[in-house]
């Protein structure tokens, strides 16, 4: 099973900030955090990942709470574009499994 | 640019046949994964891939098979192919060391229909 709850859907406004959050309440210490995305009939793609400390990319913010238990993707401007089902994932490093639960839907509107 | 091939975007079978899905990778990665992926149900992994020969199961692995004979091909059988395996198949590749390297790279898709 998954290792991360997000809710199943959300809505934005175009050009304003998309938060999506995620819950890995049973992260252990050496899993990092992962987001992809999928957008339709296409294979998800990488976004960001992280630790502990907040990350940011060309993309995305990822901000991880201090007590590693949940996290928030942050698309600061969301466009019409950004519209897919983003993924939430807690992984190890080497010969590690990926296990994807069901995603968050974004929906951006204008 | 990395890729990850896989070796049909469609592919209609009959019940009961035997059922290869090749998945070629082009960037040494050592892990492989294989998922399908149903309306509402997400990526669900079937079996991964840490090296060649080495195999484990994912969540549902019932009905399917795996082989890793080449580092940079993955395939998934279904040995006797049912309706409900009628599906989208997902493969990914990555590194193992997840700190310099470390997204998973996704293919396109198989749809398979099988009547």
């Amino acid at each position: 099973d998954a290792k991360t709850t997000q809710p199943p859907s959300m809505d934005c406004a175009e050009g304003r900030a998309a938060n999506l959050p995620c819950n890995h309440s049973t992260i252990s210490g050496n899993e990092y955090v992962y987001w992809y995305r999928q957008i339709h009939s296409q294979g998800p793609q990488y976004i960001i990942h992280g630790l502990k400390n907040n990350e940011t990319n060309e993309m995305a913010s990822l901000i991880i709470t201090e007590d590693r238990k949940s996290s928030t993707l942050i698309l600061p401007h969301a466009t019409l574009r950004d519209t897919a089902v983003y993924y939430c994932i807690v992984r190890v490093g080497w010969g590690s499994d990926m296990r994807f639960g069901a995603g968050t839907r974004l929906t951006v509107k204008p | 640019d990395v890729k990850v091939t896989q070796s049909s975007r469609y592919l209609v079978k009959r019940t009961g046949e035997k059922v290869f899905l090749e998945c070629v990778q082009d960037m040494d990665h050592e892990n492989m994964f294989w998922y399908r992926q149903d309306p509402g149900l997400g990526l669900r992994l079937i079996y991964f891939s840490y090296d060649v020969k080495m195999k484990e199961k994912g969540d549902i692995p019932e009905g399917y098979s795996v082989s890793r004979e080449k580092k940079e091909r993955f395939s998934l059988i279904l040995e006797s192919a049912s309706t409900n395996q009628t599906s989208m198949y997902l493969c990914a590749s990555s590194f193992s060391d997840l700190v310099t390297n470390t997204e998973a790279f996704f293919g396109q898709g198989t749809r398979l229909t099988v009547v």
